[in-house]
């Protein structure tokens, strides 16, 4: 069965750099969420989108964005990038029940 | 926030049963229980989830309370592939849209042991 993809896998970047993450849903699910896991950390919920519009922020910094775009995939902008942003990225769709994606892991060196 | 309390560790023998609690005292009538795991840095893993009756899948059983304060998951025989962090989790469902988004709390890391 088709599952959630994310990319890329993994990133490096410099402190004060941007980073997009990618994720592609599973096919027919509305609903994307995203979640940032820092080290020895459990998941924390960034932010979600239902049909195309935001439905939910968590504790997202403002130099985060995120958008779903017209195929559902959605985007998560980081900009401004700081050490503490180093983490595992996951993203997750749903139609009823949820399911992850891989993970991107970042580090910002 | 999390709604959910966990034993940190668990240790359980391979082939045997493996019984991770979770205490939901201020679990809401519409909200049911679901049941993740995470191995070693992987995508947390659906195992299952549920209402108030007792469910069971391929791979665990969940036993609820009659008055849906706690539950029970069960890995009837664990092996060394289970050795994951596994985390209950309480929120309305299951359905998508707003206010579906998971909380995570602390979870059970659970090491089955050769």
């Amino acid at each position: 069965a088709a599952g959630v993809i994310q990319s890329p896998r993994h990133l490096i970047k410099e402190k004060r750099e941007t980073a997009t993450l990618k994720c592609y849903p599973i096919p027919r699910h509305d609903t994307v969420y995203w979640y940032q896991q820092g080290p020895g950390q459990d998941p924390q919920f960034l932010i979600s989108f239902y049909e195309k519009m935001q439905s939910d922020k968590g504790s997202i910094p403002d130099r985060f964005s995120a958008q779903q775009f017209s195929d559902y995939h959605s985007e998560l902008n980081m900009s401004s990038l700081e050490l503490g942003d180093s983490a595992l990225y996951f993203c997750a769709s749903s139609l009823d029940t949820q399911y992850f994606g891989p993970g991107t892991r970042l580090t910002v060196l | 926030d999390a709604k959910t309390t966990q034993p940190t560790s668990m240790d359980c023998a391979e082939g045997r049963a493996a019984n991770l609690p979770c205490n939901h005292s201020t679990i809401s009538g519409n909200e049911y229980v679901y049941w993740y795991r995470q191995i070693h840095s992987q995508g947390p893993q659906y195992i299952i989830h549920g209402l108030k009756n007792n469910e069971t899948n391929e791979m665990a059983s969940l036993i609820i309370t009659e008055d849906r304060k706690s539950s029970t998951l069960i890995l009837p025989h664990a092996t060394l592939r289970d050795t994951a962090v596994y985390y209950c989790i309480v929120r309305p469902g299951p359905r998508s849209g707003t206010g579906n988004q998971f909380y995570f709390g602390t979870g059970t890391s659970l090491t089955v042991i050769p």
